[in-house]
């Protein structure tokens, strides 16, 4: 079936630190490719997502591109901030065609804590 | 704000017993999704419902049920509920193309 893999956390930076996450998926069809963020106690935000391959998502600083041939997804930002703290999740969705906007169930990595100090 | 409503934010029941979790989409929206997230589980889809009927199942329990109303509002029904069934439970709402809002979530905790 589909999976997702995030990297082994937790993840502790300082500020202005280079992040990476990695993320690699298995899927069949044509998955759609997301990261969502959740802060202590609230729901998960949709940070960013790539409908095909070649695709580069971003939003806030963060960038993740979409890499069909080594089917990974790494969530990256140049220069984190304290207010960066929080859970991140990459997932995936499977559409009918490539490069199709109609999504179904979300299945999630387990998910990596980011911890950024001063 | 992600526009989608859950109610209660928390709630504390025992072994045995049955509650119900609601879901309000944001607006225009006719999908709506059910997620578990448990410390050893992760973040597990449940069910889907689109515009009343539903439209795909997860690894839901047999003791867990849903629907969705004509209003597009959404309910979760947990019964005969086991310790292994506490979790934060989440709804999130999607467009026919589009991805999913999440909501804040119920936290259930079974003494």
């Amino acid at each position: 079936g589909d999976s997702v893999t995030q990297m082994e956390g937790p993840v502790t930076l300082s500020e202005e630190a280079f992040l990476t996450i990695n993320c690699t998926y298995t899927a069949t069809g044509y998955p759609s490719l997301f990261w969502y963020v959740q802060y202590p106690g609230e729901g998960l935000q949709l940070l960013l997502k790539a409908t095909k391959a070649d695709d580069k998502g971003s939003n806030k600083g963060f960038e993740a591109t979409y890499r069909k041939e080594t089917t990974s997804f790494h969530l990256e930002k140049g220069s984190v901030q304290v207010s960066d703290s929080a859970v991140y999740f990459c997932a995936l969705s499977i559409s009918a065609i490539a490069g199709g906007t109609s999504y179904g169930k979300l299945t999630f990595g387990q998910g990596t804590i980011l911890t950024v100090h001063p | 704000d992600s526009g989608v409503t859950q109610t209660p934010k928390h709630l504390i029941t025992a072994t045995g017993q049955r509650v119900t979790l609601r879901c309000s989409p944001r607006s225009g929206d006719l999908s709506v999704y059910w997620y578990q997230q448990s410390l050893d589980q992760g973040l597990q889809f449940l069910i889907q419902y689109y515009n009343g009927e539903e439209r795909a199942k997860g690894n839901i329990l047999e003791r867990f049920s849903a629907q969705q109303f004509p209003d597009l509002h959404s309910e979760l029904n947990l019964s005969s509920l086991e310790l292994g069934d506490s979790a934060l439970y989440f709804c999130a709402s999607g467009a026919t193309a589009g991805p999913q809002h999440f909501g804040d979530g119920t936290r259930l905790s079974i003494l």
